[in-house]
C-alpha cells in the first residue's frame, strides 16, 4: 500500500532554515508528484507547492515563492521541502501528499504523510 | 490566485441528518474541484474529485455536485465518524488553493 513517512518535529529560530523529508513506498515514486501542504495551529490547509518526481518540475505558491525549494531523490524515493528565512507564522504542521493522476490530466492528493510539526520560536 | 469560499464555516448536526456544505470559486474552474475530510489530529483524506466523482472506498452517503462556480458536498445521513472538518480545493490553476474549511460538530 502507498505510504508516506515524514521526518520528525523541528524547532527553529526566526531566520533559520528547515528541511522536512517524506519517504515514499508502495508505488513507483518517479511516476508521480509530491505536493506539500501546511496547516498553522487551529487554521485551515494551505497548499505550498508541487514537484514532479519524474522530471523535477515545480510550481510554488506565491506566498512562499523565493523561500521554498522542493526536491526529490529517486534513488531513495524521498521528497524534501526546504524553507528558508523562517518567520513565526511559518509555525505549522507540514504534510507531504502524493500527487496522483486519477484521470488523464486531473491530479488529486490521494495519500498523505503523517505530518511534521515545525515550530519557529526564539 | 483563485479564491475558494466555503459556507458555513461551522455547523451543528445530529446523527442521521442531511448536511450540505457549499464552496464558491472566484472564477470558472471547470469542475476542477476536490473535497477532503480532516478528522482532529489526522491528515486530510480525499472524498470527492472532479466535483462529483467518489474516491474509491468512500461511503456512498457522500456526494458532490456543481453549478457554475458553486460546488456542494452533501452527506445524506450523518454518521458519528463524519464529524470532522471539510475542505474544498481547486486544481484548475497551476497553483492550487483550499477553502477555509467547514467544521461539522455534534449537536
Amino acid at each position: 500500500q502507498v505510504q508516506l513517512v515524514q521526518s520528525g518535529a523541528e524547532v527553529e529560530k526566526p531566520g533559520a532554515s528547515v528541511r522536512v523529508s517524506c519517504k515514499a513506498s508502495g508505488y513507483t515514486f518517479s511516476s508521480y508528484g509530491i505536493s506539500w501542504v501546511r496547516q498553522a495551529p487551529g487554521q485551515g490547509l494551505e497548499w505550498m507547492g508541487w514537484i514532479s518526481a519524474y522530471n523535477g518540475n515545480t510550481d510554488y505558491a506565491q506566498k512562499v515563492q523565493g523561500r521554498v525549494t522542493m526536491t526529490t531523490d529517486t534513488s531513495t524515493n524521498t521528497a524534501y521541502m526546504d524553507l528558508r528565512s523562517l518567520r513565526y507564522d511559518d509555525t505549522a504542521v507540514y504534510y507531504c501528499a502524493r500527487d496522483y493522476d486519477i484521470l488523464t490530466g486531473y491530479r488529486v492528493l490521494d495519500s498523505w504523510g503523517q505530518g511534521t510539526r515545525v515550530t519557529v520560536s526564539s | 490566485d483563485i479564491q475558494m469560499t466555503q459556507s458555513p464555516s461551522s455547523l451543528s448536526a445530529s446523527v442521521g441528518d442531511r448536511v450540505t456544505i457549499t464552496c464558491r470559486a472566484s472564477q470558472i474552474i471547470n469542475n476542477y474541484l476536490n473535497w477532503y475530510q480532516q478528522r482532529p489530529g489526522e491528515a486530510p483524506k480525499l472524498l470527492i474529485y472532479a466535483a462529483s466523482s467518489l474516491q474509491s472506498g468512500v461511503p456512498s452517503r457522500f456526494s458532490g455536485s456543481a453549478s457554475g462556480t458553486d460546488f456542494t458536498l452533501t452527506i445524506s445521513s450523518l454518521q458519528l465518524e463524519d464529524f470532522a472538518t471539510y475542505y474544498c480545493q481547486q486544481s484548475y490553476s497551476t497553483t492550487w488553493t483550499f477553502g477555509q474549511g467547514t467544521k461539522v460538530e455534534i449537536k
